[in-house]
């Protein structure tokens, strides 16, 4: 079967680094995507990787290797407004998404 | 309005009841995609459309139809509602790119 993991839940310092993992096994991969959602509201798009390597977007990046089903998400200078669920995607061999349950990120001061 | 949007927000809705959660994009996105997300699970699809006049079946489907009249509005409805669709439904939109855009979701209480 198709699955996605990531840790349910993850604590950070605010200014600190933190780095989110997404291990993958999909029929077919045609590209792995992050999403943020804050409580109560809807996710938004954070990044795109279909290449293996880092993807480097101010404060966020996200790196790829196809032949470890694995990505990461990577959020530098916490802030206090990141407190949210990341969500992992992949996009499989029939152009459908499935998703991980997400991350959790706590931010501390 | 920009964007996507749903309608109700939230809804309390007696068990057996027929219940329509309405979902308008005005960005001519060719494919609409409705999931529910639940706490601790991923997003799950339900059903899709990658075109006007097309759906078809996602993930978890039964007790779920849609419809595909134009591009502009997908809706779904539950027939008889039971308490295992209490649930949150996002509508989303996508430009081909695989990239989604997400309504603000419709919080649907079935008691």
């Amino acid at each position: 079967g198709q699955n996605i993991d990531q840790p349910t839940e993850m604590t950070a310092t605010e200014g600190a680094i933190v780095q989110i993992n997404c291990t993958y096994q999909t029929s077919g991969f045609n590209g792995l995507f992050w999403y943020q959602q804050h409580a109560g509201e809807a996710p938004t798009f954070l990044s795109y990787n279909v290449l293996d390597g880092l993807e480097e977007k101010g404060r966020f990046s996200s790196f790829l290797s196809r032949s470890k089903g694995y990505s990461y998400l990577l959020l530098k200078e916490l802030q206090m407004k990141d407190s949210a669920s990341y969500l992992c995607a992949v996009l499989d061999s029939n152009y459908q998404l499935i998703w991980g349950a997400g991350t959790k990120l706590i931010i501390k001061p | 309005i920009a964007g996507i949007t749903q309608a109700p927000t939230s809804q309390i809705l007696a068990a057996g009841r027929r219940m329509t959660l309405r979902c308008t994009q005005d960005m001519r996105h060719n494919a609409m995609y409705w999931y529910r997300q639940d706490l601790g699970l991923g997003l799950r699809l339900i059903h899709y459309s990658n075109t006007a006049g097309t759906t078809g079946k996602g993930e978890v489907p039964d007790g779920y139809s849609v419809s595909r009249a134009n591009t502009d509005d997908f809706p779904l409805t539950l027939a008889s509602a039971v308490p295992s669709q209490t649930s949150v439904y996002f509508c989303a939109s996508s430009n081909g790119t695989g990239e989604l855009f997400f309504g603000e979701g419709s919080r649907l209480t079935v008691l």
